[in-house]
């Protein structure tokens, strides 16, 4: 996706390890947001940022943390994974709310065992 | 808070029949609305948008339908082709303007 890379792509780790994901972006766009995405749920919203060190809790944000310490970058971070967060992020990034669509990275698939 | 469904999970449709796949939305102070497109394995995809103060918007083969009366939303996509096989999500703006997602329709193109 132009503009916006997740990494990595996948990813296998351990209950109770930490796992961050990166979130890239060279679009300049101020707003940047993490979701997850599970059968029967839809995407739902973990935390997103609408400026450098400005980050707000999304709907399922227990669990989750997530840094932005440049324009570019977000990152989000699962202190103690647990299975319960085995599931696929997406990253997505928007110039302005309300009145623009969110421009998706590819994903990381994520299993915890 | 804000709720989006879409009424079917799948729908199946022969190759060159037009697709029409519907939404519901619940806050009636939603403004803006997204369809997306996912193929698998791929993040989301924009296909098109629609503001409140329309009722009908036309892209390529896609049009968007909005009935604010009944908080309605639909997408219709003209001669389907394989290529439009993806699971396809509405989108509304709720609290503080983000965006929230419906469930997704599978859209399966028979041949």
């Amino acid at each position: 996706d132009a503009g916006i890379t997740q990494s990595p792509r996948h990813k296998v780790t351990e209950t109770g390890t930490p796992v961050t994901l990166r979130c890239h972006q060279t679009e300049n766009h101020r707003y940047m947001y993490w979701y997850r995405q599970d059968p029967g749920h839809g995407l739902r919203l973990i935390h997103y940022s609408y400026g450098v060190k400005d980050t707000d809790k999304g709907e399922v944000s227990d669990g989750y943390s997530v840094s932005r310490s440049k324009t570019e970058d977000f990152l989000l971070t699962l202190e103690s994974a647990t299975s319960s967060q085995t599931s696929v992020y997406f990253c997505a990034i928007s110039p302005q709310e309300g009145t623009n669509g969110y421009t998706f990275g590819s994903g990381t698939r994520l299993t915890v065992v | 808070g804000e709720s989006v469904g879409l009424h079917l999970p799948t729908l199946s449709v022969q190759e060159g029949d037009n697709s029409i796949i519907n939404c519901a939305y619940s806050n009636s102070a939603s403004d803006y609305f997204i369809w997306y497109k996912q193929e698998s394995g791929k993040g989301p995809q924009f296909i098109i948008d629609i503001r409140s103060n329309m009722d009908k918007r036309q892209g390529q083969r896609v049009t968007v339908l909005l009935n604010k009366t009944v908080k309605h939303l639909s997408l219709q996509i003209a001669a389907t082709q394989p290529g439009d096989s993806a699971v396809y999500f509405c989108a509304a703006t709720g609290g503080g303007n983000k965006l929230t997602f419906g469930t997704g329709t599978q859209l399966k193109v028979e041949l």
